[in-house]
């Protein structure tokens, strides 16, 4: 069965820092989101991305924040200058079409920020 | 009013039991709603979905209840098994737009002891 891959599963950073977060969307998939969790509290959107721009985000994605689709198939995330508080779960999810809703979720990547 | 307001925070059933989380939105633009099931260390993965245009939907030992008046959704988990132990998640959006992003509840977290 198809399924959205994450790397890397743990990322460990120092505060100021830029890291970039890789996603691998199910092959047919047309729509991505970020989505963020922290320790012990609800998933939050991020932002969601069509047609190689983002078409919805969140105030939690801020200037810090940028999304890309470099190539046919990765999906990131890059934090410029990471904070102590950008320390959470990064899960990416995938969609279909725009008949679709069903979002499917990634194993996410923990980032550490030190 | 983009919250969804879930409880209880955490659930404790025997096996065989029936375990109820409820859910309440006050957004009536949200025309979708998800109950996400996440293992620890895991991504969300969908286990059911409702549309506001029936009152439940059924798949398996799990059935959502849905009350539109009520702005009120629920899941049950009937003959509950110690491998539903879990942190379950609704989630609801509005399918009007491309974005169709997701909004979380706070998660609960059940336990079946065997």
């Amino acid at each position: 069965e198809p399924e959205v891959t994450q790397t890397p599963s743990h990322q460990v950073t120092q505060m100021g820092q830029e890291v970039i977060l890789r996603c691998v969307p199910i092959s047919n998939h047309l729509y991505f989101y970020w989505y963020r969790q922290i320790l012990g509290q609800k998933v939050e959107f991020l932002v969601s991305f069509y047609n190689n721009e983002i078409s919805e985000k969140s105030e939690i994605f801020d200037d810090q924040f940028s999304v890309e689709r470099p190539d046919g198939s990765n999906f990131t995330l890059k934090i410029r200058s990471t904070k102590l508080e950008d320390s959470a779960m990064y899960f990416c999810a995938s969609r279909w079409t725009g008949g679709t809703d069903t979002q499917y979720f990634g194993p996410g990547t923990r980032l550490t920020v030190l | 009013q983009q919250q969804v307001k879930q409880s209880p925070q955490s659930l404790i059933v025997q096996k065989g039991g029936i375990s109820i989380i409820n859910c309440a939105y006050e957004n009536t633009a949200f025309d979708y709603f998800p109950w996400y099931q996440q293992f620890p260390g895991k991504g969300p993965a969908l286990l059911i979905a409702i549309r506001p245009d029936v009152s439940e939907k059924k798949e398996g030992r799990f059935t959502i209840s849905f009350n539109k008046s009520a702005k009120q959704f629920s899941l049950h988990i009937m003959d509950s098994q110690p491998g539903d132990s879990a942190t379950y998640f609704c989630a609801a959006s509005s399918t009007t737009g491309s974005a169709r992003q997701l909004t979380f509840g706070s998660g609960t977290q059940l336990t079946v002891l065997p």
